[in-house]
């Protein structure tokens, strides 16, 4: 069964650095790419960051680049995402999800991104 | 970035009624959408991809359409389930942007 399992969300204060881990397993973790989108209380959903699983291309939402970085280790499975400088507005549930990607060959080539498995969230509180 | 407008932000329906919700791209983003559920403390869950591909084990009720600006999810007959959130992503261009949801409400 493929599973993802988020961990490391807490409490943490306006400035302070925090490092959530997505588990995989029951999939070759290695050849997908992995994103992580988030939920503030009561909002709509955020796309935050995206992976590939070679590392080589990684992406950021506007409102957290320069302060998340997104990384994985293949050989444990597990993804990251390393928050640092953290705000009130980054309050929110944070979930990891694998990516599905699929060719067309319209229109000279290109891929779609599907979000086809998630994790179950882990929530972030930035506070004082 | 690419904006993703949703509505109705949300609807009052019936078991067995038809439903369609719709998202409108701020630019061309070809069939590069998909459609997400969500129910209140649960994650996502995908059902709809390239706008009109439906997601193995997602019933058939679902269905999604269109391509460039504006498209369509329908549920055809509405099931005691499917009362959730549902929200339009596009994966044409980074970052990638969710649509703000609708509400599905008895």
């Amino acid at each position: 069964e493929v599973q993802l399992l988020e961990s490391g969300g807490g409490l943490v204060q306006p400035g302070g650095s925090l490092r959530l881990s997505c588990a995989a397993s029951g999939f070759s973790f290695v050849s997908h790419t992995m994103t992580w989108v988030r939920q503030s209380p009561g909002k709509e959903l955020e796309w935050v960051s995206i992976i590939t699983g070679s590392s080589g291309t990684i992406f950021y939402a506007d409102s957290v680049k320069g302060r998340f970085t997104i990384s994985r280790d293949n050989p444990k499975s597990t993804l990251y995402l390393q928050m640092n400088s953290l705000r009130a507005e980054d309050t929110a549930v944070y979930y990891c999800a694998k990516v599905a990607t699929y060719h067309y060959s319209e229109s000279g080539g290109y891929y779609i991104d599907a979000f086809d498995v998630w994790g179950r969230g882990t929530m972030v509180t930035v506070s004082s | 970035a690419i904006q993703m407008t949703q509505s109705p932000s949300s609807l009052s329906a019936s078991i067995g009624d038809r439903v369609t919700i719709t998202c409108r791209a701020s630019q061309d983003i070809r069939n590069e959408l998909g459609w997400y559920q969500q129910k209140p403390g649960k994650a996502p869950k995908l059902l709809i991809y390239a706008a009109s591909s439906l997601q193995s084990g997602v019933p058939s009720r679902f269905s999604g359409s269109g391509s460039g600006t504006d498209f369509t999810l329908t549920v055809s007959s509405l099931q005691p389930e499917d009362f959730a959130t549902y929200y339009c992503l596009q994966d044409y261009s980074f970052p990638y942007t969710f649509g703000q949801g609708t509400k599905v409400e008895i």
